[in-house]
């Protein structure tokens, strides 16, 4: 069965700093991975998505993430954030045929002044 | 284009009383997903619904039903509410099957007291 890790409950940065949320998944085959953010209060916006062909992927507000198949790994980058960055990140996977996602547990990033 | 719109966006109840929760999905899609967000959790799958079919559920009891109407939107019911079914509901929905990414509602906060 799917499975994902975020090893980071919390990540706490300065504005303008570097950002990378770590993303780990459990699957045999070729996964379809994906990145979402969620504001207090909201639902989950769809950051960025990989299903096949260049590894690296870019996303909505300036976000990007790589995926690293001999790492299981799904990393979310960003080159400087924002105090609007400010949010739950959730990783999520997919499996062909089970049509599923799985969900990790999420990120809190708390970006400071 | 409309996203996927959720009702009501809080609901109290009692203990023991029965929830219900609405869900539109964007016009063209046929799944509508439930996920549970209690704190701390992140989201656990609660049902999939394609076409009006019930396709999947999660490992929930049976208490937590719900069904899908011809026009694709969907309802979640929860009977004999218990505390611990205080949690952010969201609903989500996609073009038919297949690993696309899910579109998300802002989900119903239920509190039971």
């Amino acid at each position: 069965a799917q499975s994902v890790t975020q090893p980071d409950i919390h990540i706490t940065v300065s504005e303008g700093a570097s950002l990378e949320l770590r993303c780990n998944y459990s699957y045999g085959a070729t996964p379809y991975l994906f990145w979402y953010v969620q504001s207090p209060g909201q639902g989950l916006q769809l950051l960025l998505k990989y299903f096949s062909g260049d590894t690296l992927v870019q996303g909505i507000k300036g976000f990007e993430a790589e995926f690293k198949r001999s790492q299981s790994s799904f990393n979310l980058r960003k080159p400087s954030v924002h105090w609007s960055d400010a949010a739950e990140y959730f990783c999520a996977v997919g499996e062909t045929g089970s049509y599923i996602p799985t969900f990790g547990r999420g990120t809190s990033l708390i970006v400071h002044p | 284009e409309a996203g996927v719109t959720q009702s009501p966006t809080h609901l109290i109840k009692t203990r023991g009383q029965q929830a219900t929760l609405r869900c539109s999905p964007i016009s063209g899609h046929t799944s509508v997903y439930w996920y549970q967000q209690a704190l701390g959790l992140g989201l656990q799958f609660l049902l999939w619904y394609d076409e009006g079919e019930e396709r999947n559920r999660g490992n929930f009891p049976p208490r937590f039903s719900g069904r899908q109407f011809p026009n694709y939107s969907s309802e979640l019911n929860v009977n004999a509410l218990e505390l611990e079914d205080s949690a952010l509901y969201l609903c989500a929905s996609r073009r038919g099957g297949g690993n696309s990414p899910l579109h998300f509602g802002n989900g119903t906060r239920l509190t039971v007291t």
